[in-house]
This record gives C-alpha cells, structure tokens and sequence, in this order.
C-alpha cells in the first residue's frame, strides 16, 4: 500500500515569509509525528498527534511553529515569519498505534526547507 | 533529554562486526532503532521493550538493559548495505508516547 508522502519535497522561500508543509499519513495509522533533523543533526521530535486527543506540542521550537490535523488523517505543519535557522527536513512519521508502547514509525521523504 | 549515542561513526570491512550503544539518563519504557542511508528517510530495524519483548529486523540483533538504562545493536558479517545512519529513539516511562532520537552513529562499509 501507499507509504506516508510529504509535500512539497524541496521548498526554498525568503526570511520572513510563512511556509505550510503537508503530510499525508498511512492509511488508518492513529498516530503522526513530525520532526526536525538539521544538516548532519539526528531528528529533533516538533509535534505528535493521536487520534483525537490533545496533541503533544512539547517539541515546538518557538509559538512560529504551530500543526494541525484534520479529520485524523493529513496534518499541515506552519512556520511562520521563517528563519533562516529553520532551513532543515522536516519529517513527518506515522504508527499505527503509539510508538511509545511497541509500534515502529513510518517516515515519509521529508520537505527540505531552504530559508534564504 | 536525548539519549547519547557511541561511537559517532565507525568504518567496516564487509564480513566485520559492529555494536552501537545508546545510553540514557532517564528510565527507559522502549528502545527503538532505525537506519536512515543519506538523503533517504530513516526505516525501522528492531523494537525492544521494558520486560524483554523484542521485535524487528532478521538479521541484526540487541539488547536492552533496563537497570543501566543502555542498548545496543549488534551488526554481524556486515554487508555493504548496512552502510548509514543509525539512530536510536527512546519512549520514557511516564513520558508519554513520543520518541526521542540520539544523534546518531554514522556506519560504513567498504569492500
């Protein structure tokens, strides 16, 4: 079946500007998860959500940084006012159910973002 | 807090073995291990849970000990397409349901 897909792949845009980064999960998966991994950095956690329970935003760097998900399934993570530290790939994963008990992560390719 | 991850980067030839440690300072509900090759997403290799239960990937093995809070993963008659980035990502107990991934140990393989 179809993977997790993230759109757009690369993203280049100026400082200041605000960006929207689209992931579409594994169909029934519960569970999302965003991340961040700078050049040559692990992955740095944003964001998760689980079903319809409050998301864990524990991992956002800054109030620039803000995701939703509608209807449990396709989440859009915003930058606001971007940086030129927040040029990165950003991740997106998804569980069947949450990883933290014993289900693996699937990832999608990522959006690279380019703040120039 | 992430966890720490050893050694940083470490070159093979094909057939040698090779172990990647992750310690950490909290305790530990589950270790998850995942490879990543450049400019690809991570996959998921091995699960290892709090009491024993392990699930993952044939040919790579690991422990997990939770008294010293570490695991490992063990890579044996390495092949080329072992080559990556190896990361581990730890659940905490009490600390919900997300990952948190170490900076990675970077693995090559030559003939």
């Amino acid at each position: 079946g179809a993977g997790v897909s993230q759109s757009p792949s690369n993203k280049v845009t100026e400082k200041g500007k605000d960006v929207e980064l689209r992931c579409d999960p594994i169909s029934g998966h519960t569970a999302l998860y965003w991340y961040r991994q700078s050049l040559g950095q692990g992955l740095e956690f944003l964001i998760y959500f689980q079903g319809n329970s409050a998301p864990d935003k524990s991992g956002l760097p800054s109030d620039r940084f803000s995701a939703e998900r509608t209807g449990g399934s396709v989440s859009t993570l915003t930058i606001q006012r971007t940086q030129q530290e927040d040029s990165a790939v950003y991740l997106c994963a998804s569980s069947l159910y949450p990883s933290g008990l014993s289900y693996e992560q699937y990832f999608g390719p990522g959006t690279r973002l380019t703040v120039t | 807090q992430q966890p720490v991850q050893s050694p940083q980067a470490v070159i093979l030839r094909e057939g040698e073995d090779a172990v990647i440690n992750c310690s950490s300072s909290k305790a530990l509900y589950s270790v998850h291990w995942y490879r990543q090759k450049h400019g690809e997403a991570p996959v998921f290799l091995m699960i290892l849970l709090k009491g024993g239960e392990q699930k993952g990937h044939e040919k790579i093995s690991a422990s997990f000990n939770e008294k010293k809070q570490q695991s490992s993963l063990y890579l044996t008659a390495s092949q080329l397409s072992y080559s990556g980035t190896y990361f581990c990502g730890t659940a905490y107990t009490g600390g919900g349901n997300k990952l948190t991934f170490g900076t990675g140990t970077q693995l090559k393989v030559e003939l």
